[in-house]
């Protein structure tokens, strides 16, 4: 079955930095676009960023954009996200997902906070 | 694209009809195919979102027929038709006309 296993969540002050990891498995993972997608504390989901299967294309929100780089490793089946720069508002917990028709399977999600 | 979900919470009673609606700020119908890029989602306490409808009315497998979508353009509903216990939690409705943008919640509590 599908699975998606995030890493790489910690506490992290603002300005600095943070690599997140996805590891994926039961499913040809150079098949499908893939997305990182965000939900703070008692907030509904914001996506964050996807990329294409290939890894040749990359879309991100306003808000990431110039900060947040994704890629993916199809020979690893991973997904990451690297997150420069971060701010307060960042803290979420950041899920993987991969993306068919939409997003249909998410993975569990890893905690990014950011706190002085 | 914004979406906009009401009522932000309601409670129904076991085996009574829950019905939840989202609008978006633009028309989510893509001419060429003639399908509404809306999606919902289910989510429960500690646990990521589950997709429960795509295309604004397909059923997702294994998803109980008791879940049903609806609408067209701006205007959408997600009907519960006879609440479950288990069916407690958060529904977002999202769109995928361009990128992805979900709303802020509906939580569905029992009476």
């Amino acid at each position: 079955q599908v699975q998606l296993v995030e890493s790489g969540g910690d506490l992290v002050q603002p300005g600095g930095s943070l690599r997140l990891s996805c590891a994926a498995s039961g499913f040809t993972f150079s098949d499908y676009y893939m997305s990182w997608i965000r939900q703070a504390p008692g907030k509904g989901p914001e996506w964050v960023s996807f990329i294409s299967n290939s890894g040749d294309a990359a879309y991100y929100a306003d808000s990431v954009k110039g900060r947040f780089t994704i890629s993916r490793d199809n020979a690893k089946n991973s997904l990451y996200l690297q997150m420069n720069s971060l701010r307060v508002e960042d803290t979420a917990v950041y899920y993987c997902a991969r993306e068919v028709t939409t997003t249909d399977y998410w993975g569990q999600g890893t905690l990014v906070t950011v706190s002085s | 694209i914004v979406m906009t979900q009401s009522p932000d919470s309601l409670a129904v009673s076991l085996g009574e009809r829950a019905t939840i609606n989202c609008k978006s700020s633009q028309s989510l119908l893509y001419s060429s195919d003639n399908k509404n890029y809306l999606a919902w989602y289910q989510q429960k306490p500690g646990q990521p979102p589950k997709l429960l409808i795509y295309w604004a009315s397909t059923r997702e497998s294994g998803v109980p027929d008791r879940f049903s979508g609806s609408g067209s353009g701006t205007d959408f509903t997600l009907t519960i038709s006879s609440l479950q216990a288990e069916d407690v939690a958060v529904y977002y409705c999202q769109q995928f006309y361009s990128t992805r943008t979900f709303g802020q919640g509906t939580k569905v509590e029992i009476k």
